[in-house]
């Protein structure tokens, strides 16, 4: 069974617009982690964010922010003025404590940015 | 450059031949993962070692699959016998115990 839901497979924004990323999860484990990594048209997955199971505050970096509720098993991932070089496929990642912190990624949302 | 690094980045092989991928960690990392990407999805967990020492594997390494990491530091992944099916792009992260994991850029394979 699929662990991780990102249901927009592809997102188009044109510069400047506000955008958010869904993600839902599904875990039996108390501890366990979240995790976007961002992949660009090169192919390397960059990581973004990490956020453990215990720590429910939403993150800011720059234009980047993080909503994660656990009563809706989400941590939706928001892009403020998008930018052209936001364009990429963006992985949304469960690890739990008990596989060794493997990671299990969402089929991921592809989004443009056009100008 | 400090980060993971991967060799080769392509491999282009025939049916039948057996192959081989190597990944060299970021030196302090104790954790080293490989993933399997084929198009369109994300990646998919095949192992992880915690030093030399591997701890898991998926569903998903059939016995044609063998990965090592003798001396705690680089890893190997043999594929025997390729298949058509193998065609993907082969990821491997490294990570300290329970942190994030950091990618490579990856081992891209044509199986022919």
């Amino acid at each position: 069974a699929q662990k991780v839901t990102q249901a927009q497979t592809e997102i188009s924004v044109v510069e400047k617009e506000d955008v958010t990323l869904d993600c839902v999860y599904e875990t039996r484990d108390t501890t366990y982690y979240l995790f976007w990594y961002k992949q660009p048209p090169s192919g390397e997955l960059v990581f973004l964010i990490r956020r453990n199971s215990f720590d429910e505050q939403n993150e800011i970096s720059g234009r980047y922010s993080w909503n994660f509720q656990k009563s809706t098993s989400s941590f939706n991932f928001t892009i403020t003025a998008s930018q052209v070089v936001d364009s990429a496929v963006y992985f949304c990642a469960l690890s739990e404590e008990n596989s060794g912190y493997a990671l299990n990624f969402g089929k991921g949302t592809s989004l443009l940015v056009t100008p | 450059d400090t980060g993971v690094s991967q060799n080769p980045r392509h491999k282009i092989t025939k049916r039948g031949q057996n192959v081989t991928f190597r990944c060299d960690p970021i030196s302090e990392h104790n954790r080293l993962y490989w993933y399997r990407q084929t198009l369109g999805q994300g990646p998919e967990f095949l192992t992880y070692f915690q030093n030399e020492a591997q701890l898991e594997k998926s569903r998903l390494l059939s016995d044609r699959f063998s990965a090592e990491r003798p001396k705690g530091s680089f890893s190997t992944l043999e594929i025997q016998r390729t298949e058509q099916g193998d065609s993907a792009m082969y990821l491997c992260a490294s990570s300290p115990q329970g942190s994030e994991q950091y990618f490579g850029p990856g081992t891209r394979l044509t199986v022919t």
